[in-house]
């Protein structure tokens, strides 16, 4: 158990919907990264955030948002889904990337089916 | 950015074999180098590190080896049992001031045979 917790675990739902994806970090970990991993594929980075603050962006579709909250939680949200979007969806934490703290924790994902 | 081509992709030995994972980067600026092994229906775990001040890390049959020069850095897996099967991926991560993220190999799909 890593310590980062992630809800739902499971979502289905249509296409054209609007889900939201929750993940608490470790504790006392100030960064959050979400990683999209599609079927035998390998982690496509989406987003980090550190304090708060957006910290880089990675391979996210307009369609995609997230935040990070004043209590360090983090939520991905995606509309309009597609069938494409199905996939299995990872959260991260690490204490202080850049600081010699950038270890990344891995949550036990969220396997979106988008029908 | 940063570029990680991981190799084989998919790996099959023998019990009590050895298994060697390779990877390589492109930005030279990058200095830590993670391995997660992803089981089935799990996130992926970390199971060794190594930062670019450092050659060789071992943690009991897990080594990896990291060769600055050539941009390459490899996990050995020595005396494989069958529960190390899984998919293993590796990643590399430049300083902040380059704004690198984490980026990861495509993964090696490791099978121990009994």
């Amino acid at each position: 158990d890593s310590g980062v917790t992630q809800t739902p675990k499971h979502l289905i739902t249509a296409t054209g919907q609007r889900v939201t994806l929750r993940c608490s970090p470790r504790s006392g970990d100030l960064s959050v990264y979400w990683y999209q991993q599609s079927l035998d594929q390998g982690l496509q980075f989406l987003i980090q955030y550190y304090n708060g603050e957006e910290r880089a962006k990675g391979n996210i579709l307009e369609r995609f948002s997230a935040q990070q909250f004043p209590d360090l939680h983090s939520e991905l949200n995606l509309s309009s889904l597609e069938l494409g979007d199905s996939a299995l969806y990872f959260c991260a934490s690490s204490p202080r990337p850049g600081y010699g703290q950038e270890t990344q924790y891995f949550g036990p994902g969220t396997r979106l089916l988008v029908l | 950015g940063e570029n990680v081509e991981q190799h084989p992709s998919t790996l099959s030995v023998q019990e009590g074999d050895s298994a060697v994972i390779k990877c390589t980067y492109s930005d030279s600026a990058s200095n830590y180098f993670p391995w997660y092994k992803q089981e089935l229906g799990k996130g992926p775990q970390l199971i060794i590190d190594i930062r670019s001040n450092v050659g060789e890390k071992k943690d009991q049959r897990i080594a990896v080896t990291l060769n600055k020069t050539a941009k390459h850095f490899s996990l050995h897996i020595t005396e494989t049992q069958p529960e190390d099967s899984a998919v293993y991926f590796c990643a590399a991560k430049g300083p902040p001031y380059n704004n690198n993220d984490m980026r990861f190999g495509a993964g090696t799909r490791l099978t121990v045979k009994p």
